[in-house]
């Protein structure tokens, strides 16, 4: 059974300060990881996806990188602001998407 | 594109009734939906995996009878809580998922119904 950590469970920065999100995984049999934002109350806004075969993905202040062989991911997120203070998932699919906890993040103004 | 809708985006029942849910994809095509539920401060926990046109897989621990799902369309799945009671009260999220392409097997997430069983 895939099992999904997340670490740090929460962060709490300055704004532009740099943030690295965690997450590690047991079965590296994957199709791919995808990190998920979330507010409070809402659903999920997907930030990046990254296929088994590649190595990273990004997207403006987002960098995702993927080594499958360890079983790890990392989510940067660069010169951060109040408005990314929000709940981080990571999940990664083999037919079905296994969530981590999540990491909450508050970036202090 | 990829846009996955869910309606009621809230809901409150009284214990003992049912409640429907849908799960629309907007502008594609998905062979196969899934149904998530959420507790306060916890992760996402998959409930059932839909297929069009065939029985829906249900993981373990979550009841088939209680929790009804139908997807009848490429682009409409729903979840029926028969019987509710206050300790169904959760977040309900659905994701419906490509069926092929550069991003085969992403899973696109409607925005969650809240519902509150009193």
């Amino acid at each position: 059974k895939q099992e999904v950590t997340q670490i740090p469970a929460a962060l709490s920065v300055p704004e532009g300060e740099n943030l690295v999100l965690n997450c590690s995984f047991t079965d590296s049999a994957i199709y791919n990881l995808q990190w998920f934002r979330q507010d409070p109350g809402k659903g999920l806004t997907s930030l990046l996806l990254i296929q088994s075969s590649q190595r990273e993905q990004t997207s403006g202040r987002l960098n995702a990188s993927l080594d499958k062989s360890s079983g790890r991911s990392t989510l940067y997120i660069a010169a951060s602001q109040p408005g990314d203070s929000a709940t981080y998932l990571c999940a990664v699919s083999a037919h079905k998407l296994s969530f981590g906890a999540g990491t909450t993040v508050t970036v202090r103004a | 594109g990829a846009v996955v809708s869910q309606h009621p985006s809230w809901v409150i029942c009284k214990s003992g009734t049912s409640v429907k849910i849908e799960c629309r994809s907007l502008d594609f095509q998905a062979t196969t939906m899934f149904w998530y539920r959420q507790f306060p401060k916890q992760s996402l926990m998959l409930m059932a995996t839909s297929n069009e046109g065939s029985k829906a897989t249900y993981e373990q621990g979550v009841e088939k009878d209680k929790f009804l799902i139908n997807h009848a369309s490429l682009t409409l799945s729903t979840l029926t809580v028969t019987s509710a009671h206050p300790e169904d009260s959760s977040f309900y999220i659905c994701s419906a998922q490509t069926t092929g392409g550069t991003n085969s097997y992403e899973q696109y997430f409607g925005p969650g119904t809240r519902l509150t069983v009193t």
